[in-house]
């Protein structure tokens, strides 16, 4: 069956430092990935995906993240977090033969510490 | 440029009362639309999709159902809502391989 996991229910990190939010996939054929971000009581906005080329793909809000084939992993990444960056992260990929369907993560809560 | 509408905001519903929760789009012809649940604020669970005018796919069994009457305009309906269909209900359009969301509706039943 094609999913993401999400391992972490929540990560803490202080500002400033490096975060990281974990993901990993399972899907038949070649993945398209993405990742969201959603705030308290909002809809989920789009942060960056990956459907081919370079394995290191650059999205908005100085977020990134990266498509390891041989881990099936696709780890969002942000060098330098900020306190406005605490939010509900979700980790999605697209159902094949699915008409753009996505099975999402449980979603990863991050806490950014001033 | 495309824009996603959801109303109402929010509701507050009492048990076996009906629902209908309304998504349009906007700047954009013949979508792929999507409901979706959210419970308890984590994990979503695509309920329908429709890929055109009065094709609704259900993704799994439940209380509800879906129709699309106009090509950018996707409703969320019950007969008689359930305590366990409170949630956070959230519409999606396709673009470019990409979903892009509404702004939700909180749904609490009572």
């Amino acid at each position: 069956a094609q999913s993401v996991a999400q391992p972490e229910d929540q990560v803490n990190v202080a500002e400033g430092n490096p975060l990281t939010v974990k993901c990993t996939y399972s899907v038949s054929g070649n993945p398209y990935l993405f990742w969201y971000v959603q705030y308290p009581n909002r809809g989920l906005q789009f942060l960056l995906k990956y459907i081919t080329g370079d394995n290191l793909v650059k999205g908005s809000y100085g977020f990134e993240a990266e498509f390891n084939k041989s881990q099936t992993s696709f780890h969002l990444k942000k060098p330098s977090a900020l306190v406005s960056d605490s939010a509900l992260y979700f980790c999605a990929v697209r159902l094949p033969y699915g008409n753009n369907r996505l099975a999402f993560g449980k979603g990863n809560q991050v806490v950014v510490i001033p | 440029s495309q824009t996603i509408h959801q109303w109402p905001a929010t509701l507050v519903q009492p048990v076996g009362s009906p629902l209908s929760l309304e998504c349009t789009v906007e700047g954009t012809s013949n979508p792929n639309l999507y409901w979706y649940r959210q419970a308890a604020g984590r994990g979503l669970q695509l309920l329908f999709y429709s890929v055109g005018i009065g094709q609704i796919s259900s993704e799994v069994p439940q209380n509800l159902s879906a129709s699309r009457p106009q090509d950018r305009q996707f409703i969320l309906s019950s007969k008689k809502l359930l305590l366990s269909d409170s949630g956070f209900y959230l519409c999606a359009f396709t673009r470019y391989n990409e979903q892009f969301f509404g702004p939700g509706t909180r749904l609490t039943v009572l």
